[in-house]
């Protein structure tokens, strides 16, 4: 198994550029979210997945846009790249197991955006 | 605002000492407690978690410590070693979906 795979692994963007960035994980798991990560704020939940063909906002949704026509694939589109986009974006997948919680991060997208 | 509060934000610890992060939250509706350790340049990966209705929960040198009355938990690593330098972020999962996380400790220890 892959796990979570994310591409690409570091982009440059000018402003007003649009981009999607890709995520894809084989273990057949029915979650799936983005975070951003940025220096003393943690991982903010963009947006989440609970299976294909349903997306739901997470605590920064502004400025991104989500889709998942399959289990395997949760591309996160920008829609018009700004300077605070600038960050590490992370895919996750995770499933749930006897009421326990297990979710696995891919290695990360990190975007300069100028 | 911030649903799930860490401190501190950095910790230095000598090796052999422990190392303590607690983590405090509000909303009554989060339901799984996980910590999730990261290393430079990588994404994270859960450590060791814990539900509710456990007061606390050890694996190895690791042991969360839950108070649910107070809405806060802890993360205790014992014996801290230079290869436990990281940033741990505590989380909490709200209804299998939504898994909101802390701003993160950056943990150093030094030989």
């Amino acid at each position: 198994n892959a796990g979570v795979t994310q591409t690409p692994k570091f982009q440059v963007l000018k402003t007003g550029q649009s981009m999607t960035l890709q995520c894809a994980q084989d273990m057949n798991h029915e979650y799936m979210s983005w975070y951003r990560q940025d220096p003393g704020m943690g991982l903010r939940l963009i947006h989440y997945s609970v299976g294909a063909g349903i997306t739901d906002q997470g605590e920064v949704p502004n400025g991104y846009n989500v889709s998942r026509s399959t289990t395997e694939d949760f591309p996160l589109r920008l829609l018009s790249a700004a300077p605070s986009q600038t960050s590490v974006y992370f895919c996750a997948s995770s499933y749930e197991t006897g009421g326990y919680y297990e979710q696995y991060f891919g290695p990360g997208t990190r975007l300069t955006v100028t | 605002q911030q649903q799930v509060k860490q401190s501190p934000q950095s910790l230095i610890v000598q090796k052999g000492g422990i190392s303590i992060i607690n983590c405090a939250y509000e909303n009554t509706a989060f339901d799984y407690f996980p910590w999730y350790q990261q290393f430079p340049g990588k994404g994270p990966a859960l450590l060791i978690a814990i539900r509710p209705d456990v007061s606390e929960k050890k694996e190895g040198r690791f042991t969360i410590s839950f108070n649910k009355s107070a809405k806060q938990f802890s993360l205790h690593i014992m014996d801290s070693q230079p290869g436990d330098s990281a940033t741990y972020f505590c989380a909490a999962w709200k209804n299998t979906d939504k898994l909101i996380f802390g701003t993160g400790t950056r943990l150093q220890v030094f030989p």
